[in-house]
């Protein structure tokens, strides 16, 4: 499996501020996808980062909230946007496609843990 | 995002003993099943990863699938206190995976 990392892995944020979080893979991969996941709670998907393309949210997620990018096939981005205490969570960077893997193994960074106060 | 659903938990069993989670799931033509292991303030790790119907070992984990019932389970053989995490079952539909709640297993040594 491929090295993701992901920065920060924890931040302390004021409410109405804005953070990105950057997610960087050692080899190309066909698909990123981000999650969040809030305190005792399950995975969401938030978004799949497209390539050269604006990603697609899930039912809930919004582009204004969470902008998203992904220059090439090894980096995405995440921006959580004027920040309130509810987006206090962890939030994941995710991949999948990467070359002798099997179909749909999704492996994790290890996220970013992200306090609003 | 599709319905995954596991037994609730938590889950506690002794060490050396079998621990067995459940997991039902909504979206019919889901093709691809996987069970992730969670530790606290840790990302989620992949276990197991299950394709067919069904039995598949690994080591001291056993998948099982049923597409007909919507089901998938993994079984913990000879549990360890190291084993003590959330498991969680993913299902893949539309490229994409769900995750159920998880279930939290606690090994008593």
């Amino acid at each position: 499996s491929a090295v993701i990392s992901q920065k920060p892995s924890r931040d302390i944020c004021q409410r109405g501020t804005s953070l990105t979080i950057q997610c960087q893979v050692d080899s190309q991969v066909t698909m990123m996808f981000w999650y969040r996941q809030q305190p005792g709670q399950s995975l969401t998907l938030i978004a799949t980062a497209n390539q050269g393309s604006e990603a697609t949210y899930e039912s809930g997620f919004v582009i204004d909230k969470f902008p998203i990018s992904r220059p090439n096939l090894t980096f995405s981005t995440l921006t959580v946007s004027n920040m309130s205490p509810e987006d206090s969570s962890i939030y994941l960077c995710s991949v999948a496609g990467l070359a002798g893997e099997g179909t749909g193994e999704l492996f994790f960074g290890e996220g970013s843990r992200l306090t609003v106060l | 995002q599709k319905e995954v659903e596991q037994n609730s938990g938590p889950l506690s069993v002794p060490e050396g003993a079998i621990a067995s989670l459940n997991c039902t799931y909504s979206d019919r033509v889901s093709q691809s099943f996987f069970w992730y292991r969670q530790y606290s303030g840790k990302s989620p790790e992949l276990i197991m990863s299950i394709y067919s119907n069904g039995d598949k070992e690994d080591g001291r984990f056993t998948a099982q699938l049923n597409k007909a019932s919507q089901y998938v389970s993994l079984l913990i053989r000879d549990s360890q206190p190291s084993d003590s995490a959330t498991y969680l079952c993913a299902v893949t539909s539309d490229y994409k995976l769900s995750f159920g709640a998880g279930t939290t297993v606690t090994v008593r040594a």
